[in-house]
């Protein structure tokens, strides 16, 4: 089984200034780790994702996050926010052995408060 | 086109009631997937489909929850004799299926049992 924490509930930041969100994962197998992002009054969608390859992913809107083998980690970071990221964001795994990978186990989300 | 859809946008029931929460899922998408947000948490899971075939319903939390697909298409989650327990958000969502393909969550139904 799969557990995700979120270890931040809220992140207060000013705009313009970087912001880290943190995300540690348990799993006994290999896992995909993604980050959704949901608006206000919107659906959840998909920021990036860590699949194979590359420890270091990004998104189109300068969010990146690192998968850390080691320390069971994905955080997410951006190194300057904007108002318009003010969101709550989770941090979810899969695990890479099931046939369904589209089994999300998710964090209790972070919101990210971007103030002006 | 169009993303996920999903109604009622907001449904009330009494408690010992009947609900179906619709979802009509992206045109070509082969899986399907529910879940359910409480207030203040991540969504869990609920259940799978690869298109009309429920593959995985292990998060159903009681034998009170239903989901089908019949044409492969347009999916329903059914609870019955709704409980207080049973308020949350069900979101539903669907993908291309193949490995790695993202999940396009809809903008879900919150459900309140009184």
């Amino acid at each position: 089984a799969q557990s995700v924490t979120q270890l931040d509930s809220q992140v207060p930041v000013f705009e313009e200034a970087p912001v880290e969100l943190r995300c540690n994962y348990s799993s006994s197998v290999s896992v995909y780790l993604f980050w959704y992002v949901q608006y206000p009054n919107q659906g959840l969608q998909l920021l990036l994702k860590y699949l194979s390859g590359s420890t270091l992913v990004e998104s189109i809107n300068g969010f990146e996050a690192e998968f850390n083998k080691s320390q069971t980690s994905f955080h997410l970071r951006k190194p300057s926010v904007h108002i318009s990221d003010t969101a709550e964001y989770f941090c979810a795994v899969s695990d890479q052995v099931s046939s369904n990978t589209g089994k999300l186990i998710f964090g209790q989300g972070t919101t990210l408060q971007v103030k002006p | 086109g169009a993303g996920v859809s999903q109604s009622p946008r907001y449904k009330v029931a009494k408690r010992g009631q009947d609900v179906a929460l619709r979802c009509d899922p992206i045109s070509g998408h082969v899986s399907l997937f529910w879940y359910q947000q409480a207030l203040g948490q991540g969504p869990e899971f609920l259940t799978y489909f690869q298109n009309e075939a429920q593959l995985d319903k292990s998060g159903l939390p009681s034998d009170r929850f239903f989901a089908e697909r019949p044409e492969g298409s347009v999916s329903t989650l059914k609870i019955q004799r709704t409980q207080q327990e049973d308020s949350a958000v069900y979101l539903c969502a669907s993908s291309l299926g193949s490995l790695g393909s993202p999940l396009h969550f809809g903008n879900g139904t919150r459900l309140t049992v009184t």
